[in-house]
């Protein structure tokens, strides 16, 4: 089944802790990219990359890093988490960049 | 800053009516438009695009884009509380922009 996965799919962590949240899609997609949805902000994109060992910033990148180092694959970091971070994260990827895009089921995570 | 700007909602209407959703872009460059459909505690899927100017008729949604007035929306025909849901419009500006979303509540 095609699809891209996410996890966790819920964390609750404390500030300043390290976290990695996965993000893997079994379509051979070139293209993936990390949003997070917050209340009456709608999605908004943190990292795109275009392809492998291609990255790039999106508009609320502050406070995260990413990596692509395998096609399928594309890590969310947040070194330093702060409640700020809040938030409800999607992963997502297509076949290009303004192809469909196929969402993970998202990883809700609370920083306290 | 490229904006993509819909009314948040909520939208209400009855079963069988036609639910209009409106989004208005600043991007006069933009030519690939995109609504998702995002159900209560899901992910967003794709049901339209549209590149061109006039409409785009799939099934019970239309999708219109007026490019000279920067406006992109989507009329549900036929509305059933399964369409229930917000309804997010994403639009090509180098990158993809979504707006914020509309609620729609269709009620039996």
């Amino acid at each position: 089944e095609a699809q891209v996965t996410q996890n966790p799919r819920y964390l609750i962590t404390v500030t300043g802790k390290k976290l990695t949240v996965t993000c893997s899609q079994n379509m051979n997609h070139e293209y993936m990219s990390w949003y997070r949805q917050d209340p009456g902000l709608g999605l908004r994109q943190i990292y795109y990359s275009m392809n492998v060992e291609v990255t790039d910033k999106g508009d609320v990148p502050e406070g995260y890093k990413v990596s692509r180092k395998e096609k399928r694959n594309f890590p969310l970091i947040l070194e330093s988490p702060s409640p700020n971070q809040t938030s409800l994260y999607f992963c997502a990827s297509s076949l290009q960049l303004l192809w469909e895009q196929y969402f993970g089921p998202g990883t809700r995570l609370t920083v306290t | 800053q490229k904006e993509v700007e819909q009314n948040s909602g909520p939208l209400s209407v009855p079963e069988g009516a036609i639910a209009s959703l409106n989004c208005t872009y600043s991007d006069r460059g933009s030519q690939s438009f995109f609504w998702y459909r995002q159900y209560s505690g899901k992910s967003p899927e794709l049901i339209m695009f549209i590149y061109s100017n006039g409409d785009k008729e799939d099934g019970r949604f239309t999708a219109q884009l007026n490019k000279a007035s920067q406006y992109v929306s989507l009329l549900i025909r036929d509305s059933q509380p399964s369409d229930s849901a917000t309804y997010l419009c994403a639009v090509e500006g180098g990158k993809l922009i979504f707006g914020q979303g509309t609620e729609l509540s269709v009620k039996p």
